[in-house]
């Protein structure tokens, strides 16, 4: 069966910081990834996402940017954090064309300080 | 631009109450339907999908939705809640070919033993 990792579960971070949220899917091959954020009233809101190795489709201008270095793993990342970025970040994978169900991973907290 | 609704924020009902969550969409075309359910603490997973057929269908737990093409809608409905079904419910939607899933903002629902 299909499983989804994603790590670390919470972070805090400084200003300024770097970020590497990592996100791994097992039992699937070439799935399509997603990041989102969650924020609480508001949803989920989707940041990137990628239907193969290298491919990132960016879905809103933002501080973060999303690499896929193999088919099963996707990283969402950032050079320099900002207060903004906090909130909670959600991995998600599916299969075919893309408008089938979304599987979600667990989840990072991050808060910026 | 393509939209959810839903209509409820917040909910509280007790135990063995009837729960209708209301969702609302904007899109005239082919529409992909889902409703996710975040439990506390735990992953965000799927309740119930409609992808064509049969407008009425049935999720985990009891729950079930019905599509009405007419009113672009997508209700969700359990006859009995429980006080496990204390939980944030999203409501999702494919639009045609848009690989974009569309999101509502969610509704709490807090039942009360």
């Amino acid at each position: 069966s299909q499983t989804i990792h994603q790590w670390p579960a919470t972070l805090v971070q400084p200003v300024g910081s770097p970020l590497s949220l990592e996100c791994t899917v097992e039992g699937t091959s070439n799935p399509n990834l997603y990041w989102y954020r969650q924020a609480a009233g508001r949803g989920l809101q989707l940041l990137f996402y990628s239907v193969g190795i290298g491919q990132i489709s960016s879905e809103v201008p933002q501080n973060l940017s999303a690499s896929r270095p193999q088919d099963r793993q996707f990283i969402l990342s950032s050079k320099k954090l900002l207060l903004s970025d906090s909130g909670f970040y959600l991995c998600a994978w599916s299969v075919g064309q893309g408008t089938d169900t979304q599987y979600f991973g667990p989840g990072t907290r991050l808060t910026v300080l | 631009a393509q939209s959810v609704s839903q209509h409820n924020h917040h909910v509280i009902l007790s135990e063995a109450a009837s729960l209708e969550l209301g969702c609302n969409y904007s899109y005239g075309g082919t529409v992909n339907l889902f409703w996710y359910v975040q439990y506390p603490g735990q992953h965000l997973q799927l309740l119930l999908k409609y992808f064509s057929g049969d407008p009425l269908v049935k999720g985990i737990k009891g729950f079930e939705a019905e599509f009405i093409k007419s009113k672009f809608s997508f209700n969700l409905r359990k006859p009995s809640v429980q006080w496990s079904d204390t939980a944030e419910y999203f409501c999702a939607v494919f639009a045609g070919n848009n690989r974009k899933l569309i999101w509502g903002l969610g509704t709490s629902l807090a039942v009360n033993p």
